[in-house]
């Protein structure tokens, strides 16, 4: 039973390049999550996603980062004209359902390290 | 204020001994979760432990083991017998239990930086 799968999983960019994270969640679970983690920083949320539906967004920065949760294929969070801040290490988790707990834990991928050089 | 506090930037501990990794908690939520997650030098977060707000027990997965004191708004990781693929970071999280959302974030801790040496 294949864990969260996340590529690519390191990625090199110019400053003001695209970046495309994609994760493709565990068998069975239709929920998304994407979290930044900063040098020496614990994980941030970002983004929740459903299929074809954002839940909740709040943890994205406004402008440059999109993230979407096609009917079919894998998540994907897009960072555009990318900045030298921007270099973090991006992690996909998923779970089963909405409500997290005993049962319902949230598994993370390996993580998506981006490098804007 | 910090909702989660992990006091313990790093910590030393001899293989076989147990060691305690530090969190403390902030929340104005009667009904949350507390999750442990490592992190290896390799990167992937794991998935450890968790404990529900309203359970009478402390959890406990193999090693690990979490002790809970919902008083004192803290959820230590207690890991028995420590091994050197033990050395890791280590994050606590908490899921909160906000009526009409919210119940799906995590929010995570700066980390413990465990050595376990020979």
């Amino acid at each position: 039973n294949a864990g969260v799968m996340q590529n690519p999983r390191h990625l090199v960019r110019r400053r003001g390049q695209e970046a495309r994270l994609r994760c493709s969640p565990m068998k069975g679970h239709s929920h998304v999550y994407w979290y930044r983690q900063l040098p020496e920083e614990g994980l941030k949320f970002m983004v929740y996603l459903q299929k074809e539906n954002i839940i909740d967004e709040s943890g994205m920065p406004k402008e440059r980062f999109s993230a979407e949760f096609p009917k079919e294929g894998p998540s994907i969070l897009r960072i555009q004209q990318v900045v030298r801040g921007d270099s973090a290490a991006y992690f996909c988790a998923s779970s089963p359902q909405m409500k997290l707990g005993i049962g319902n834990t949230i598994y993370f991928g390996e993580g998506s390290w981006l490098t804007v050089v | 204020a910090q909702k989660i506090t992990q006091t313990q930037p790093g910590m030393f501990v001899q293989e076989k001994e147990a060691v305690t990794l530090d969190c403390t908690y902030d929340t104005s939520d009667q009904s949350y979760g507390l999750f442990w997650y490592k992190q290896p030098s390799s990167g992937e977060m794991i998935f450890l432990i968790y404990q529900g707000s309203y359970d009478e027990q402390n959890a406990t997965e193999g090693r690990y083991s979490l002790n809970f004191q919902k008083a004192r708004k803290s959820a230590n990781l207690v890991i028995s017998a420590s091994q050197l693929g033990d050395s890791a970071m280590y994050f606590c999280a908490m899921r909160e239990g906000k009526s009409g959302g919210s119940n799906y974030k995590l929010t995570f801790g700066k980390g413990t930086l465990l050595t376990v040496n020979p």
